[in-house]
């Protein structure tokens, strides 16, 4: 069965202090891997997109990398407007278009 | 790009009422569309995909004859909440998948809270 887990759940982490989010995946081949980041009350928020292993995006503070198990979201010196809950998603290799979210990181910055 | 549109942001309705929910993609046009809900502290949970000119695919578990999807339009998709329950209260997001992305990279709406009183 095709599944995405998230790790932590939640994360508190001091201005400044980087870290990293952990997105495990069990699918049967996979077309892409996203990252969304969601706001309290709104629709999550495209950040990046990683097609295979060994594949690396940077965004302002976030970097995302890809292994063939998991996938990790970087955040270097962050702060608190960075606080927000991180979501991953696959598409698996089955899916024309469907894709499965993982629980979310809630993370939270504090000044 | 990518802009998608839900109307209304929030809504309150009474048992046994019918909402309608409309997600629009503003500067591009979506052959797709997907509708999500997602209660407290929990995930997205897809319940159907919505494409132009046919019949929605729901997700096991979803009730078409409750939850009524229509994607008229390249760029129009209604979810109709029918006889509204409380159970139904969550909050749904539409997402669509813009034109000439690679794979599948959906872009979402701002969501609309449902409360059923």
């Amino acid at each position: 069965e095709d599944q995405v887990t998230q790790s932590p759940e939640a994360l508190r982490l001091q201005e400044g202090e980087s870290s990293s989010l952990n997105c495990s995946y069990t699918v049967s081949g996979l077309r892409g891997l996203f990252w969304y980041r969601q706001d309290p009350g709104k629709g999550p928020e495209f950040l990046f997109t990683l097609y295979s292993a060994g594949e690396e995006k940077e965004k302002e503070r976030l970097k995302a990398t890809l292994t063939k198990k998991e996938s990790f979201l970087h955040i270097t010196a962050p702060k608190p407007e960075d606080s927000a809950t991180y979501l991953c998603a696959v598409q698996p290799g089955s899916s024309a278009s469907k894709i499965i979210f993982g629980s979310g990181t809630r993370l939270s910055i504090r000044p | 790009g990518a802009v998608v549109s839900q109307h209304p942001s929030w809504v309150i309705c009474k048992s046994g009422t019918s909402v309608k929910i409309e997600c629009r993609s503003l500067d591009f046009q979506a052959t797709t569309m997907f509708w999500y809900r997602q209660f407290p502290k929990q995930s997205l949970m897809l319940m159907a995909t919505s494409n132009e000119g046919s019949k929605a695919t729901y997700e096991q578990g979803v009730e078409k004859d409750k939850f009524l999807i229509n994607h008229a339009s390249l760029t129009l998709s209604t979810l109709t909440v029918t006889s509204a329950h409380p159970e139904d209260s969550s909050f749904y997001i539409c997402s669509a998948r813009a034109p000439g992305a690679h794979y599948n990279e959906q872009f979402f709406g701002p969501g609309t809270r449902l409360t059923v009183l």
